[in-house]
């Protein structure tokens, strides 16, 4: 039971080079999410997918796509990047998108680096 | 001004010695409140996790939600060397669905 897995783990781009970040759970989740860490800044969710065929805008969704591909995996896809979203990236999932005790369990992290 | 305020530290104590946190918010809205530990290069992992006001308390942790004051804190008793990492605060209201907002994080150093 590997829990959420991210691919790569490090990656740097040069600007206006595209990219889409690999995620997939075996937790049997029906919602998962992609956050943005930043210094100081805490967690930002950039999208989310409550089920399968869903996906809505989070806190800082500009110059970033996603695709929910199947209850597994959730891809997050950047277009054209800029130096502004050099960050770690952590997708995390969970049973379901609403209600009590319902735990966010996050992967290890995507560190990219625009140049 | 952030919704979540976390005081970024770094907090050095002694082992053995009561680390406190705290994390302040402004939307009353809030009623579902999280501790997540980071450790160095992974992803946050929950501690705790506490509904509405109250103490809730797991082994050396011990969780407080102060609706009145906007104001949460966790205390780590008899620390050790391995609770070491950042410590995340998150919190989300009900018709937000499972969606957090965090505080930014306070490092904490527990030196042998």
């Amino acid at each position: 039971n590997a829990g959420v897995t991210q691919t790569p783990k490090f990656q740097v781009l040069k600007t206006g080079q595209s990219m889409t970040l690999q995620c997939a759970q075996d937790m049997n989740h029906n919602s998962m999410y992609w956050y943005r860490q930043d210094p100081g800044m805490g967690l930002r969710l950039i999208y989310y997918s409550a089920s399968e065929g869903t996906t809505d805008k989070g806190e800082v969704p500009n110059g970033y796509n996603v695709s929910r591909l199947n209850k597994r995996e959730f891809s997050l896809r950047l277009e054209s990047a800029a130096p502004s979203q050099t960050s770690v990236y952590f997708c995390a999932s969970s049973a379901r998108l609403a209600g009590l005790n319902n735990e966010q369990f996050f992967g290890p992290g995507t560190r990219l680096t625009v140049l | 001004q952030k919704e979540v305020e976390q005081d970024p530290g770094p907090l050095s104590v002694p082992e053995g010695a009561i680390v406190s946190l705290n994390c302040t918010y402004s939307n009353s809205a809030f009623q579902y409140f999280m501790w997540y530990r980071q450790y160095s290069r992974k992803g946050p992992e929950l501690l705790m996790y506490t509904y509405s006001s109250g103490n809730k308390e797991d082994g050396r942790f011990t969780a407080q939600v102060d609706k009145s004051s906007k104001y949460i804190s966790l205390f780590i008793r008899d620390s050790q060397p391995s609770d070491s990492a950042t410590y995340l605060c998150a919190m989300k209201s009900p018709a937000a669905g499972n969606k957090l907002t965090f505080g930014g994080g306070t490092r904490v150093l527990v030196k042998p």
